[in-house]
């Protein structure tokens, strides 16, 4: 079965520091620019970080950069999220989507997980 | 960054009934343009990329259509698994932006 599946959430003082992992299967992910997108409590979808099929590009949001960071292993077909320095404003669901390049220059995103959720708070 | 003001926040309507949303970019972003399904505790799905497209699998009472700046998602013959919220998104640079969403309630 072709699927995303988050892990590592969980509830965490402010300051202190989460890994995510999202396992991939059911394709190759290797050839897939994956994201990362998270949608705080009552709130919208936000875009974080993406990064590129082979790792060595990465792009991120400014509400994360220098404090997220994301990597990938090819070889055990899974995406992480690396979050340091974790304030309230971090509560949210967060996904890790396959993107697709449409038309466009970027993706759109044609898989996603369901989630995993964190928490912030003393 | 490009803004993406959704509307309406909220909307109500029956079975049967045709459902519009509309999407309005900063930018011109060309017809890169896409929207998205969320219920609650499933993972996203996207149903429409690239403004018009369908996405593979995706019912036929969706579409989605504009270019430029305007946008228009369209539900017809509106069925009760169709309540969810509903997002477009911009994929035209980074960050990649979302609208606010449009919570979709059957009457």
């Amino acid at each position: 079965e072709v699927q995303l599946v988050e892990s590592g959430g969980g509830l965490v003082q402010p300051g202190e520091s989460l890994r995510l992992s999202c396992a991939a299967s059911g394709f190759i992910f290797r050839d897939y620019d994956m994201s990362w997108v998270r949608q705080a409590p009552g709130r919208g979808l936000e875009w974080l970080s993406c990064i590129s099929r082979s790792g060595t590009t990465t792009h991120y949001a400014d509400s994360v950069e220098g404090r997220f960071t994301i990597s990938r292993d090819n070889v055990k077909n899974s995406l992480y999220l690396q979050m340091n320095s974790l304030g309230a404003e971090d509560t949210a669901v967060y996904y890790c989507a396959r993107g697709l390049s449409g038309n466009g220059p970027y993706w759109y995103f044609d898989l996603w997980g369901r989630g995993t959720l964190v928490t912030v708070s003393s | 960054d490009i803004q993406m003001t959704q509307s309406p926040s909220s909307l109500s309507a029956s079975v049967g009934d045709r459902v519009t949303i509309t999407c309005q970019a900063s930018q011109d972003i060309n017809n890169y343009l896409n929207w998205y399904q969320l219920k609650p505790g499933r993972a996203p799905k996207v149903l429409i990329y690239d403004a018009s497209n369908l996405q593979t699998g995706v019912p036929s009472r969706f579409s989605g259509g504009g270019y430029g700046t305007d946008f228009t998602f369209t539900i017809n013959n509106l069925q009760p698994e169709d309540i969810a919220t509903y997002y477009c998104q911009q994929s035209d640079n980074l960050p990649i932006t979302f609208g606010q969403g449009t919570r979709l309630e059957i009457k």
